[in-house]
């Protein structure tokens, strides 16, 4: 079965300074990794995806991701964070390419002037 | 946006009355989803449908059941509500099953509290 771990509940971050948000997971096929964003009050929006190819991924606001398959990673990066990226981010997989999705517990993501 | 609405967006029922959340989609997409949303759990699939009349359970279906009748409603049901059913449920759709060449649109939520 397929599962997903985001390491941490909470990043704390100033205004312009790097992030990378942490995501390990486990399957036993091949998967297909997700990362949403979900503002205050809202659904989640897409940020970005991998499904194949190239191992980094470039998503929306200035986001990417790395498929790390030897370490089951797929960290999401940002080299500058505005107040704006402030929200929860969630990691999810797809186990065989199917669309029931399992995802992490999220991470809240703190930017501070 | 995606067209998704909810409803109702926020309720608050007592413990053991039946309450029904209804998503309904403009977009004609076959599949349909109903997650829960709870701290330190993350989003948990419910149950799924895949076309009219056609549903499977996720990875949280106790204490609820599911209902299509038309491809542009599903409904949520939960029978006799407990306090543990508390939490916020998001719809969602997409054309496939399949996650290549497709995207999977969420709705905006629905707060449910049981006193």
């Amino acid at each position: 079965a397929q599962s997903v771990t985001q390491l941490d509940s909470q990043v704390p971050v100033f205004e312009e300074a790097p992030v990378e948000l942490r995501c390990n997971y486990s399957s036993s096929v091949s998967v297909y990794l997700f990362w949403y964003v979900q503002y205050p009050n809202q659904g989640l929006q897409l940020l970005l995806k991998y499904l194949s190819g190239s191992t980094l991924v470039k998503g929306i606001n200035g986001f990417e991701a790395e498929f790390n398959k030897s370490q089951t990673s797929f960290h999401l990066r940002k080299p500058s964070v505005h107040i704006s990226d402030t929200a929860e981010y969630f990691c999810a997989v797809s186990e065989g390419g199917y669309s029931t999705l399992t995802f992490g517990k999220g991470t809240m993501l703190l930017v501070s002037p | 946006d995606a067209g998704i609405t909810q409803s109702p967006r926020h309720k608050v029922t007592e413990t053991g009355t039946p309450v029904t959340l209804r998503c309904h989609q403009t977009e004609n997409h076959r599949y349909m989803y109903w997650y829960r949303q709870d701290p330190g759990h993350g989003l948990r699939l419910i149950h799924y449908s895949y076309g009219v009349k056609d549903t499977d359970k996720g990875e949280v279906s106790d204490g609820y059941s599911v209902s299509r009748s038309k491809t542009e409603d599903f409904l949520l049901t939960l029978e006799s509500a407990t306090s543990s059913q508390t939490s916020v449920y998001f719809c969602a759709i997409s054309r496939s099953g399949q996650v290549s060449g497709n995207t999977i649109y969420f709705g905006e939520g629905s707060w449910l509290t049981v006193v």
